[in-house]
């Protein structure tokens, strides 16, 4: 496609439950980087993969966090037994490669943990 | 520690005049600096950048100017559209970690 897809877009879950969130970024991108913004923040950045290398994870707020793109295209972002904290638009971004680059975002999948 | 900071959380402005967004930031390894613009239920768009060699950039209607000395940066939309009405993003990001750190955004609302 054109630009960066994520799917679901929404998405409610009951506390505890696992989730999954899925990112296809710009064919040929070879960084993909997930962020979380919070209602009236900034997104804060939360992992980035270069190819399918996961070469910062930095962000991620707990175990219970954990992210994968294994052939080096699509991605995927699971939360483990979701907490209502965790309610948030995690938003998706590509970029060529990994220096001073435009990062380019998908819609965001918007959770909703009850 | 808000490595980026945008001090105004909203801006009106009458369509036809100039829209300037503020951003300042603490972290004197930031050597790269992007705009993006955000409506509802959409992602951030791109919408200009600056290198840290540069004190202006400019791209048709939007112009953004970096001041290093004073770690600051502003972007400059002349004249203001009601298009141009959305939430503005200042981000930073240094050459060796490429993630972006991301103000709070400033919304700016254009009026007839």
């Amino acid at each position: 496609g054109a630009g960066v897809s994520q799917s679901p877009r929404y998405k409610v879950a009951k506390r505890g439950q696992d989730v999954a969130l899925r990112c296809d970024p710009i064919s040929g991108h070879v960084s993909l980087f997930w962020y979380q913004q919070a209602l009236g923040q900034g997104p804060e950045f939360l992992t980035y993969f270069q190819n399918e290398a996961q070469l910062d994870k930095s962000g991620l707020p707990s175990d219970r966090f954990f992210a994968e793109r294994p052939e080096g295209s699509v991605s995927t972002l699971k939360i483990q037994r979701t907490q209502q904290e965790d309610s948030a638009v995690y938003l998706c971004a590509s970029s060529w490669g990994g220096g001073e680059e435009t990062q380019y975002f998908g819609p965001g999948t918007r959770l909703l943990v009850l | 520690d808000q490595q980026v900071k945008q001090n105004s959380p909203s801006l009106s402005v009458q369509e036809g005049r100039i829209s300037i967004l503020n951003c300042d930031y603490t972290n004197s390894m930031f050597d790269y600096f992007l705009w993006y613009k955000k409506y509802p239920a959409e992602g951030p768009t791109f919408l200009i950048s600056i290198s840290s060699i540069k004190d202006k950039n400019e791209d048709g209607r939007f112009t953004v100017f970096l001041n290093k000395s004073a770690k600051h940066l502003s972007l400059h939309i002349v004249p203001s559209q009601p298009g141009d009405s959305a939430v503005y993003f200042c981000a930073a990001h240094t050459g060796t970690a490429s993630k972006l750190t991301f103000g709070t955004g400033t919304r700016l609302q254009v009026t007839l």
